[in-house]
C-alpha cells in the first residue's frame, strides 16, 4: 500500500514565525501535491511537483513556499505565518509525472497560527 | 475553466436507507472524475473512479457512481448505508493528461443516524 505521512498532526504557531511541513511518500512517485482543506471550500492546491526540484503553483500559492530537494519528500514553507493560514493541510501524491490518476493522501496536519 | 459543485453540504440518513450524493461538474470535454471519502481525523481515501467506458462505475465500500454526460454529472449511490459511513465526501475532476491537477468540490457531510 502506499503511504503518505506528514511530520505533524497538529501544529500550534504563532504569527510571524516561519513554519515547515513535510510530507514523505513511500512509492517512488513523480508527483506531490500540497492541499489546504478549509470547510465550506473543499481542498484548494497550493503548489505541486512533478519532479525533483521542480514545482508548479496551484490556485492559492500566496504566502506558501515549497521545496522539494528528494523525491519522496515535498515540504511547504510559511514564509511568515499569518492567522490567515490557519487551516488543514493535506499532502498527496500520485504515480506517474503527464498522465491523471489517483492521489494517495496523507492524514493532514492542522496548523492553527495564534 | 473546471468547477466542481456539490449542491448538499449536509445530509443525514438512517441506517439501511439508500443514499444518493451529488455532483455536477463544469469542463468543455470529458473530464476524469472522483470521488473521495475522508473519515473524521484522516486524509481522503479514493472510492472510485471515472475515466472512461461503463458509465456506471463500481468502487470500494459497496459504493457506485453513474456518470451523465447529458447532465455534466457523477453522482454517488449506495443501497444501504451503514453508520461507519458517516465521513465527508468529495467529488473532484481532472483534465485528461497534464499533471494530474484535481479541482475539488465543496464537500458532503454525511451523518448517519441509528
Amino acid at each position: 500500500d502506499v503511504k503518505v505521512t506528514q511530520s505533524s498532526r497538529y501544529l500550534v504557531k504563532r504569527t510571524g514565525e516561519k513554519v515547515f511541513l513535510e510530507c514523505v511518500q513511500d512509492m517512488d512517485h513523480e508527483n506531490m501535491f500540497w492541499y489546504r482543506q478549509d470547510p465550506g471550500l473543499g481542498l484548494r492546491l497550493i503548489y505541486f511537483s512533478y519532479d525533483v526540484k521542480m514545482k508548479e503553483k496551484g490556485d492559492i500559492p500566496e504566502g506558501y513556499s515549497v521545496s522539494r530537494e528528494k523525491k519522496e519528500r515535498f515540504s511547504l514553507i510559511l514564509e511568515s505565518a499569518s492567522t490567515n493560514q490557519t487551516s488543514m493541510y493535506l499532502c498527496a501524491s500520485s504515480k506517474d509525472r503527464g498522465s491523471t490518476d489517483t492521489q494517495y493522501f496523507g492524514p493532514g496536519t492542522r496548523l492553527t497560527v495564534l | 475553466a473546471q468547477s466542481v459543485t456539490q449542491p448538499d453540504i449536509h445530509i443525514t440518513v438512517s441506517e439501511g436507507a439508500s443514499l444518493e450524493l451529488r455532483c455536477n461538474y463544469s469542463y468543455g470535454a470529458t473530464p476524469y472524475l472522483f470521488w473521495y471519502v475522508q473519515s473524521p481525523g484522516q486524509g481522503l481515501q479514493l472510492l472510485l473512479k471515472y475515466f472512461s467506458g461503463d458509465t456506471l462505475v463500481q468502487g470500494i465500500k459497496g459504493f457506485e457512481a453513474e456518470f451523465k454526460r447529458s447532465q455534466s454529472s457523477f453522482n454517488l449511490r449506495k443501497p444501504s448505508v451503514h453508520w461507519s459511513d458517516a465521513a465527508e465526501y468529495f467529488c473532484a475532476v481532472a483534465s485528461p493528461g497534464g499533471y494530474n491537477k484535481l479541482i475539488f468540490g465543496a464537500g458532503t457531510r454525511l451523518a448517519v443516524h441509528p
